[in-house]
C-alpha cells in the first residue's frame, strides 16, 4: 500500500523554528518528486514547496521562499521540511504529497498530487 | 506567478443535477491543470489530471475539459457522496498553484 506519514508539527512561537518529515512507503520513493502542500484553518490549499527525484529542482511558494527549505533522503524514503522564522500565518494543516508522474517522464519537474499523508498541524502562536 | 481563479466559490444543487465548475488561469498553461475532491477532514483526491483525463477508479460522471486559459470540470449527474470542495491546480513549473475551491453543497 503506498503511504505518506507525516510528523513533527506542533505548537511553536513566532520567530522559532520547526522541522517536519514524512515518511514514505509503498512506492519507489527515488523515482518521484514529492511536495510539500498546507492548508490554513477554513482555507484552501496552498502549494509550499517542492522537490523534484534526485533534489536538482527545487521550487517554494513566494509565501515561503527564503524561510523554508525542503529536502529529501531517498536512502531513507523520507521528505523533510525545515521552517524557519515561524509566523502566525504559517499555521496550517500540512500535506506530504507525491507528485503524479515519474522521473522517466520527460517535460515537467512537477505535474501535481496523486497520493496525500493526512497531513500534521502547525500552530505558529505566542 | 500563475492565478488561478475558480467559480462559483460555492454552489447548492439537486442529486441528479448536473455541476459545472470554471477555472481561469491569469496566462495561457496549455493543458497543465489537474482537479481534486476534499471531503470534510480529508486530505485531497485526485480525480482529473492533464485538463480531461480521469484518475483510475474515479467515476466517469466526473470529467474535466478546457485548455489554454479557461476550464471546466463538471459532475454530470450529483450524488450525495459528492460533496466535497473542489479544486483546480495548475503545473504551469516551476510554481504550483491551486484555485480557491468550490465547495458544493446538496440543495
Amino acid at each position: 500500500e503506498v503511504q505518506l506519514v507525516e510528523s513533527g508539527g506542533g505548537l511553536v512561537q513566532p520567530g522559532r523554528s520547526l522541522r517536519l518529515s514524512c515518511a514514505a512507503s509503498g512506492f519507489t520513493f527515488d523515482d518521484y518528486a514529492m511536495h510539500w502542500v498546507r492548508q490554513a484553518p477554513g482555507k484552501g490549499l496552498e502549494w509550499v514547496s517542492g522537490i523534484s527525484w534526485n533534489s536538482g529542482s527545487i521550487g517554494y511558494a513566494d509565501s515561503v521562499k527564503g524561510r523554508f527549505t525542503i529536502s529529501r533522503d531517498n536512502a531513507k524514503n523520507s521528505l523533510y521540511l525545515q521552517m524557519n522564522s515561524l509566523r502566525a500565518e504559517d499555521t496550517a494543516l500540512y500535506y506530504c504529497a507525491k507528485d503524479i508522474r515519474g522521473r522517466y517522464s520527460s517535460g515537467l519537474d512537477y505535474y501535481g498530487m496523486d497520493v496525500w499523508g493526512q497531513g500534521t498541524t502547525v500552530t505558529v502562536s505566542s | 506567478d500563475i492565478q488561478m481563479t475558480q467559480s462559483p466559490s460555492s454552489l447548492s444543487a439537486s442529486v441528479g443535477d448536473r455541476v459545472t465548475i470554471t477555472c481561469q488561469a491569469s496566462q495561457d498553461i496549455s493543458n497543465y491543470l489537474n482537479w481534486y475532491q476534499q471531503k470534510p477532514g480529508k486530505a485531497p483526491k485526485l480525480l482529473i489530471y492533464d485538463a480531461s483525463n480521469l484518475e483510475t477508479g474515479v467515476p466517469s460522471r466526473f470529467s474535466g475539459s478546457g485548455s489554454g486559459t479557461d476550464f471546466t470540470f463538471t459532475i454530470s449527474s450529483l450524488q450525495p457522496e459528492d460533496i466535497a470542495t473542489y479544486y483546480c491546480q495548475q503545473y504551469d513549473n516551476p510554481l504550483l498553484t491551486f484555485g480557491g475551491g468550490t465547495k458544493v453543497e446538496i440543495k
